[in-house]
This record gives C-alpha cells, sequence and structure tokens, in this order.
C-alpha cells in the first residue's frame, strides 16, 4: 500500500514569501505529525492532529507557522514571511492513533531553503 | 529537560564488520524507547521499539539493548553491508498524558565503505 507521501520534495523560496507544504498520510490513520529537521539537530516536533480534535501546536516555533488537516486526511504546513533560518527539512509522519507505542510512519520529507 | 543523546556522531566501517551505536537518555517518566533508520533523502524508518521490561531485542542484522537503570540502550549491527549506510536515530517517549512529546537524538551517520 502507499505510504506518507509529501510535496514538493524541494522547494526554493525568498525571503519574506509564504510557503505551503503538504502531506498525504496513509489511509486510516488518524493521527499526523510535523516535524522540522535541521542539519546536524535532531527531529523537532511541530504539530499534531488526532481525529477531530484539536491540534497540538505546542512545538510551532513562531506565529509564522500554521498547519491544517481537511477532512482528517490531508495536512498543509504553511510558513509565512519565509526567514533564512526556516530552512530545514519538513517531514510528516502518521500513525494508527495518537500513542507513542503506535509506529509513526514518515513520508520522504519537503526540504525548504530560504535564499 | 528532556534529553537524548547519541555516540559516536559518526562512524565509518568496512563491509562485514560490526558495530554499536549508543543512546543514553534522561527522559522521565519513561515509556519506550524506538531505533529508526534514515536512509538520505527518506524519512526514518522503525527498526526496534522496546519498553521498560524489554532488555533486548532484534530485528535481523540489528540487535537492540537497553538498560533502563542506567538509561542507555545500544543498536548492533552485525555484518554490515553498503545498504545499512544511513543516519541511525534513538527516540525516547516520556509516559506523558496528552501530546505526542517524543525527544528525538541527534543520530549517528553509519557509512559501511566496500
Amino acid at each position: 500500500g502507499a505510504g506518507v507521501s509529501q510535496s514538493p520534495s524541494n522547494k526554493v523560496t525568498e525571503k519574506g514569501k509564504d510557503v505551503e507544504l503538504r502531506c498525504d498520510p496513509i489511509s486510516g490513520h488518524t493521527a499526523l505529525y510535523w516535524y522540522r529537521q535541521s542539519l546536524g539537530q535532531g527531529l523537532e516536533f511541530l504539530i499534531y492532529f488526532q481525529g477531530n480534535s484539536a491540534p497540538d501546536k505546542s512545538g510551532l516555533p513562531s506565529d509564522r507557522f500554521s498547519a491544517e488537516r481537511t477532512g482528517g486526511s490531508v495536512s498543509t504546513l504553511t510558513i509565512q514571511r519565509t526567514q533564512q533560518e526556516d530552512s530545514a527539512v519538513y517531514l510528516c509522519a502518521s500513525s494508527l492513533k495518537q500513542s507513542s507505542y503506535n509506529e509513526q510512519f514518515f513520508g520522504p520529507g519537503t526540504r525548504l531553503t530560504v535564499l | 529537560k528532556n534529553q537524548v543523546e547519541q555516540s559516536p556522531q559518526s562512524l565509518i566501517i568496512l563491509e562485514g564488520k560490526n558495530c554499536t551505536l549508543q543512546c543514553n537518555y534522561t527522559v522521565s517518566p519513561f515509556s519506550n524507547l524506538r531505533w529508526y533508520k534514515q536512509d538520505t533523502g527518506r524519512g526514518p524508518v522503525s527498526l526496534t521499539i522496546m519498553t521498560f521490561s524489554e532488555n533486548t531485542k532484534s530485528n535481523g542484522r540489528y540487535t537492540a539493548t537497553l538498560d533502563a537503570d542506567t538509561k542507555q540502550s545500544s543498536l548492533h549491527i552485525t555484518a554490515s553491508q553498503p545498504s545499512d549506510s544511513a543516519s541511525y536515530i534513538c527516540v525516547v517517549s516520556a509516559l506523558t498524558g496528552g501530546g505526542n512529546k517524543l525527544t528525538f537524538g541527534t543520530g549517528t551517520q553509519l557509512k559501511v565503505e566496500l
């Protein structure tokens, strides 16, 4: 079956522009997570969605970052007024439900470069 | 503050050799520990998961150990192959209600040379 897919795979943008990153989770997975992976750093939790519950936004680094999950499936991560420090790989993961015992299946990531 | 430290940061070995990667954590209260393998340009893939009561778990040529008393884990790779070249990430989960506050290590970059 299909795994988690993300698009675009690479995105180069100019400082100050807005970007949207997309994640298609595995069908039937109710939990969806966004992470940021900067060079030489561990994965940094950004936000997670569980079913119809309010998302946990506690990892978002600033109000320039937001995410939506429509219909309990596809999610988009939006970064407004991008800064050079936003350059990183943004990974999306999904799992059957929100539990650390449930394996998270990761997408290939979107590499964002802010010039 | 919950932390996960991995060593070495990078490692180069010859094909066929064994190696051991280390993970020390200060996450509390402990729930479980996973080792992930991340190939270049790909997302991480889970290799093993261990809970408090498990000391060792194998997945093919990968064997993970856990010492919950000393808060240390290791990942042993036997008879290495070039396809093992990847970043290996240790991830520790705390017993907290709600949310998903996994703590990720920065990974060990392994290169297996012919």
